[in-house]
């Protein structure tokens, strides 16, 4: 079946700096990935749906130059999380369609927990 | 819009009973519907879904679920429930057209009792 990576799988940094989470289709090339923010105990909340080529489109009251998305490439894209303070720690997950297939199904990554001191 | 519902946070069971989680969604026209599981501290596995045809739909790890079209439901079942399944499980609904993503219900926590 499709598979999804996501790197690193967990980070921890000071407050104000930067982090950057890949997401990788590993046997399929997607044009259209999705990132989604977990809170503890809570679902999945939707921030941007990544399209190859072209801006991501972001949720309503997500703030996009907090959260960078690039797809440059047809199997990978990136979360760079912006200036991170201590509430944007949260599991990060990122998921992908394979173009045609049956359903709309979403194959997810790993996640990644970021953790702000 | 289009909304999914998962009305109990928690459902506990002991083990060798069966289980069932529930769903129910909101979406115009004919579906796709999905349950995904998750583990501690990972991401999300498929287990099954409903794309069409038979409603009812076998999937992963001895689980099934039932399209209910009058009820707009998709309970996921599964006849005999096993320790290892203790896990949040969540049902997602996608609208057939369009490239829109999945849209999630809050999870259920199942908790099975040895």
């Amino acid at each position: 079946g499709a598979v999804v990576s996501q790197h690193p799988s967990w980070v921890i940094c000071k407050s104000g700096t930067s982090v950057k989470i890949e997401c990788r289709s590993l046997d399929f090339q997607a044009t259209t990935m999705f990132w989604y923010r977990q809170f503890p105990k809570q679902s999945l909340m939707l921030m941007a749906t990544s399209n190859e080529g072209s801006k991501a489109t972001y949720e309503q009251g997500v703030e996009k130059d907090k959260f960078l998305i690039n797809h440059a490439s047809l199997t990978l894209s990136t979360l760079t999380v912006t200036s991170a303070h201590p509430e944007d720690s949260s599991f990060y997950i990122c998921s992908a369609r394979v173009p045609g297939g049956a359903g709309n199904e979403q194959f997810f990554g790993p996640g990644t927990r970021l953790t702000v001191l | 819009a289009q909304s999914v519902a998962q009305p109990e946070d928690q459902v506990n069971v002991a083990e060798g009973n069966p289980l069932t989680v529930k769903c129910t969604y909101s979406v115009s026209g004919n579906p796709y519907l999905f349950w995904y599981v998750q583990y501690p501290n990972r991401g999300l596995q498929f287990l099954l879904k409903y794309i069409t045809g038979d409603n009812l739909v076998k999937g992963s790890y001895g689980f099934e679920a039932e399209f209910n079209k009058s009820q707009t439901s998709f309970h996921l079942k599964k006849p005999s429930a096993l320790v290892s399944d203790s896990a949040l499980y969540f049902c997602a609904v996608s609208p057939r057209t369009g490239n829109t993503p999945l849209v999630f219900g809050k999870g259920t926590r199942l908790s099975v009792i040895a």
